[in-house]
């Protein structure tokens, strides 16, 4: 069964404490794994996608990695505006059959 | 306007109650989107549609009646909704599959 699992489930860090989240998958046919981030009260932003085990994306204080079983979102020296939860979803299948497959996602704190 | 912009914001309704949620992109987008968030469960997808053609219904039920009038605007009609309806909906739009643009999501309260 398709399946995307994140984890921790609950990350709380100082401002400036570096960290990581994971994105683990078992899916048939990867077509590319995407992360959000979601602030409460209001929809997920996008903020990555990865296509290809080996691949980075960097945006200010994130960087995402992709392996062949999972994607990490590695924080650094992180903000209190980081404070969100962060999910991870995947799309696997061919043609007809593609779909997405969202994880719980991680929710992040980061303390002044 | 910018982005996906979605009406109302807060909605409470009781059981027999008929109410329709409403959602306009100004992206450029084909694709549309109806999710449902739920505490502790991952985004469920409800409704798709591409150029306003419906090309997925996740085996939702009959109570929620999407319509897609044109490529900008996207609604979701509630009738006889259940309590366990409650939940945050939003709607997204795509320019490639995957990437998805978010509205700030209708929360609905069924009593």
């Amino acid at each position: 069964e398709d399946q995307v699992t994140q984890s921790p489930e609950a990350l709380r860090l100082q401002e400036g404490e570096s960290s990581s989240l994971n994105c683990s998958y078992t899916v048939s046919g990867l077509r590319g794994l995407f992360w959000y981030r979601q602030d409460p009260g209001k929809g997920p932003e996008f903020l990555f996608t990865l296509y290809s085990a080996g691949e980075e994306k960097e945006k200010e204080r994130l960087k995402a990695t992709l392996t062949k079983k999972e994607s990490f979102l590695h924080i650094t020296a992180p903000k209190p505006e980081d404070s969100a939860t962060y999910l991870c979803a995947v799309q696997a299948g061919a043609g007809n059959n593609r779909k997405l497959i969202w994880g719980l996602g991680t929710s992040l704190a980061v303390n002044p | 306007e910018t982005g996906v912009t979605q009406t109302p914001r807060h909605l409470v309704m009781g059981m027999t109650n008929k109410k329709s949620l409403k959602c306009e992109q100004h992206l450029g987008h084909n694709a549309m989107y109806w999710y449902k968030q739920s505490a502790k469960k991952p985004l469920e997808l409800m409704f798709v549609y591409n150029f306003k053609e419906q090309t997925e219904n996740n085996s939702v039920p009959s109570r929620f009646s999407p319509e897609c009038p044109n490529s900008s605007h996207l609604f979701l009609h509630l009738h006889t909704l259940q309590p366990e309806d409650s939940a945050l909906y939003l709607c997204a739009s795509s320019p490639v599959a995957g990437e998805l643009f978010f509205g700030e999501g209708s929360r609905l309260t069924v009593l």
